[in-house]
């Protein structure tokens, strides 16, 4: 149980396009979801939250225009990487709490998507 | 705030020896914590986790961790590591009850298996 997925697992895209990446919870519902971005051996750095039916919490010096949340249902969010440049090429790493955990902090993490700009 | 930190950057161990990752907290109140495994190009795993009670803490893969209020640790021990335990594991905390709580994560420390 508490699988998480996430579309594509990698993607190559020319710089200026947008990449649009997919978290699904796939056996359980997901109130808040949770995207972070990790640099080559570096650790994760949590870039939002997001909870459905509501505008997504960016971390501070995260760009809400260029890193577009959306979580239309209680399984899926979206990421979109806008008009994407060469230093935004990263891992990115979803997460998602289960609405009906009794440990409210704990989450399930997807495989992860690597982006990279040319 | 919250806070972790692992204090080393990479280990090497020789296969079948033990081995023990640490990891020390900051946080105000009773955490929840957690220890997560990485290969290469793959997302997390998680190995064991720590919210109340017994403050050892069984995991998966042969792992534990014991909570130790008083150093404000959590440290990852396995008595006897195989070669494919060679990952990056990271140490994280997790802050309160609400919805929107985070978990931070240490910066992580690469362990190597020396054949």
């Amino acid at each position: 149980g508490a699988v998480v997925s996430q579309h594509p697992s990698w993607v190559i895209c020319k710089s200026g396009t947008s990449v649009k990446i997919e978290c699904r919870s796939l056996d359980f519902q997901a109130t808040t979801m949770f995207w972070y971005r990790q640099f080559p051996k570096q650790s994760l750095m949590l870039m939002a939250t997001s909870n459905e039916g509501s505008k997504a919490t960016y971390e501070q010096g995260v760009e809400k225009d260029k890193f577009l949340i959306n979580h239309a249902s209680l399984t899926l969010s979206t990421l979109t990487v806008t008009s994407a440049h060469p230093e935004d090429s990263s891992f990115y790493i979803c997460s998602a709490r289960d609405r009906l955990s009794g440990a409210v902090n704990e989450q399930f993490f997807g495989p992860g998507t690597r982006l990279t700009v040319l | 705030a919250q806070s972790v930190t692992q204090p080393d950057i990479h280990i090497t161990v020789s296969e079948g020896a033990s081995l023990e990752l640490r990891c020390n907290y900051s946080y105000g109140a009773t955490p929840y914590l957690f220890w997560y495994v990485q290969s290469p190009g793959q997302g997390l795993q998680l190995l064991l986790k720590y919210f109340s009670g017994d403050t050892l803490v069984q995991g998966i893969k042969g792992f534990e961790a014991e909570f130790k209020r008083s150093q404000s640790s959590f440290n990852l021990r396995k008595p006897s590591v195989h070669w494919s335990d060679a990952a990056e594991y990271f140490c994280a905390v997790g802050s309160g009850y609400s919805i929107a709580s985070k978990i931070i994560f240490g910066s992580g420390t690469r362990l190597s298996i020396r054949p």
